[in-house]
């Protein structure tokens, strides 16, 4: 069965710093998608990004970049030069192809103090 | 704008009603999630449904049940609501491409 683990649970860091938030899935699937959600205070989830199998090229937009790496089952996320805006959940998701519901990962309280 | 939204946004009830959450989306997806948050769990499935008359239990779905017989709506009923189902419940609904655009979410305390 799928499973996605997001080992820090809570992570701090001053204003202008790198952080990287980790992400480790299981799956059986050679085909499966990989997402990462934003939940700000204000409870929306937000949408970040979604990722085939088939593609390991890095990918930047803006200050944030995921990188993803088949042969250690991680998709890890960088925020550079972190904002208080920043301060949210991350949650880290899995779709089997066979599937269309995503198991979710029990997510990362980040928070960006000034 | 297509969007989904869900009602009521924040319920206060008691142990042993039946409770009802709706979910309404204008995507015209197929596609259709409950969702409880919890803290230190994450999100976790409750039902899904891929269509019209078709409904899936997910992950835990003891308590609850969804019923879908249109495309736009899938409302979660917590037959007899207990206080274990006191948690933030959220709607998704995915489009082919695969990502789940999620409701407001629901705050529900069971007393």
């Amino acid at each position: 069965a799928q499973k996605v683990t997001q080992a820090q649970t809570e992570i701090s860091v001053v204003e202008k710093e790198d952080v990287t938030l980790d992400c480790v899935y299981e799956t059986r699937d050679t085909t499966y998608y990989l997402f990462w959600y934003k939940q700000p205070p204000s409870g929306e989830l937000v949408f970040l990004i979604r990722r085939n199998s088939f593609d390991e090229q890095n990918e930047i937009s803006g200050r944030y970049s995921w990188n993803f790496q088949k042969s250690t089952s991680s998709f890890n996320f960088t925020i550079t030069a972190s904002q208080v805006v920043d301060s949210a959940v991350y949650f880290c998701a899995l779709r089997e192809w066979s599937a269309r519901q995503l198991t979710f990962g029990s997510g990362t309280q980040l928070t960006v103090l000034p | 704008d297509a969007e989904i939204t869900q009602s009521p946004r924040h319920k206060i009830t008691e142990t042993g009603r039946q409770v009802t959450l709706a979910c309404h989306q204008t995507w015209n997806h197929n596609n259709m999630f409950w969702y409880r948050q919890d803290l230190g769990h994450g999100l976790r499935l409750i039902h899904y449904s891929y269509g019209v008359q078709d409904t899936n239990k997910g992950e835990v779905s003891d308590g609850y049940s969804v019923s879908r017989s249109n495309t736009e709506d899938l409302p979660l009923t917590l037959e007899s609501a207990a206080s274990s189902q006191t948690s933030v419940y959220f709607c998704a609904s995915a489009g082919e491409t695969g990502e789940l655009f999620f409701g407001e979410g629901s705050r529900l305390t069971v007393l």
